[in-house]
């Protein structure tokens, strides 16, 4: 899978957009890029994920580069419930190898009144 | 509501004493597995299991056991527990291709 990269933290102020910037220079034709976060200690939970079109969701927003070489994850209207560790994932969905997700360090979002 | 069901949140016993963690989903789900989330170490997986009756190795799977007798369950099993295992746990399960992971609300285990 390939590798990605992601700020360690960021601040957001309430109501406005998030913007999480995820670099994966090294992505291959059949990755996708899949976005999770995790609110303190508890499970992961999915949010979003693509292959190359922008796609558009409940949660958020995910717009890929024409390159594939990054993406952006948007909260458009973020709550003080959506601080949390966001982790951008890039892997073959139909891989066999244990099927595992490699979870980075993620970016740490603060959303502040 | 779809949902993966881990059993119980906590949990403090000794080392040598016999554990087992419940798994639950009632998804369908063919693939299953277990994650440990450690600070300074991320998510690693313990075991997975492709479908009924198979189950394999993930990246860190000493210490432990799994079984696969149903669809729904996987149970974690930790025959001698040591304290190097004191660790956060999530269960987790998908449907097909490229559907995403359902993880469980985690079980914090303490070995003492």
């Amino acid at each position: 899978d390939a590798k990605t990269t992601q700020p360690t933290s960021m601040d957001c102020a309430e109501g406005r957009a998030a913007n999480l910037p995820c670099n994966h220079s090294t992505i291959s034709g059949n990755e996708y890029v899949y976005w999770y976060r995790q609110i303190h200690s508890q499970g992961p939970q999915y949010i979003i994920h693509g292959l190359k079109n922008n796609e558009t969701n409940e949660m958020a927003s995910l717009i890929i580069t024409e390159d594939r070489k990054s993406s952006t994850l948007i909260l458009p209207h973020a709550t003080l419930r959506d601080t949390a560790v966001y982790y951008c994932i890039v892997r073959v969905p139909q891989r066999a190898a244990g099927n595992k997700l490699t979870f980075g360090g993620g970016t740490r979002v603060l959303v502040k009144p | 509501e779809a949902q993966v069901t881990q059993n119980p949140r906590y949990l403090i016993t000794v080392t040598g004493k016999k554990l087992t963690v419940t798994c639950s989903q009632n998804m369908n789900h063919e693939y299953m597995s277990w994650y440990r989330q450690d600070p300074g170490l991320g998510l690693r997986q313990i075991y997975y299991s492709m479908n009924v009756e198979v189950t394999d190795k993930g990246d860190v799977p000493e210490g432990y056991k799994v079984s696969r007798k149903e669809k729904r369950n996987f149970p974690l099993i930790l025959e001698s527990p040591s304290p190097n295992q004191t660790s956060l746990y999530f269960c987790a399960s998908r449907g097909v291709n490229n559907s995403p992971l359902h993880f469980g609300n985690g079980t914090r285990l303490t070995v003492t």
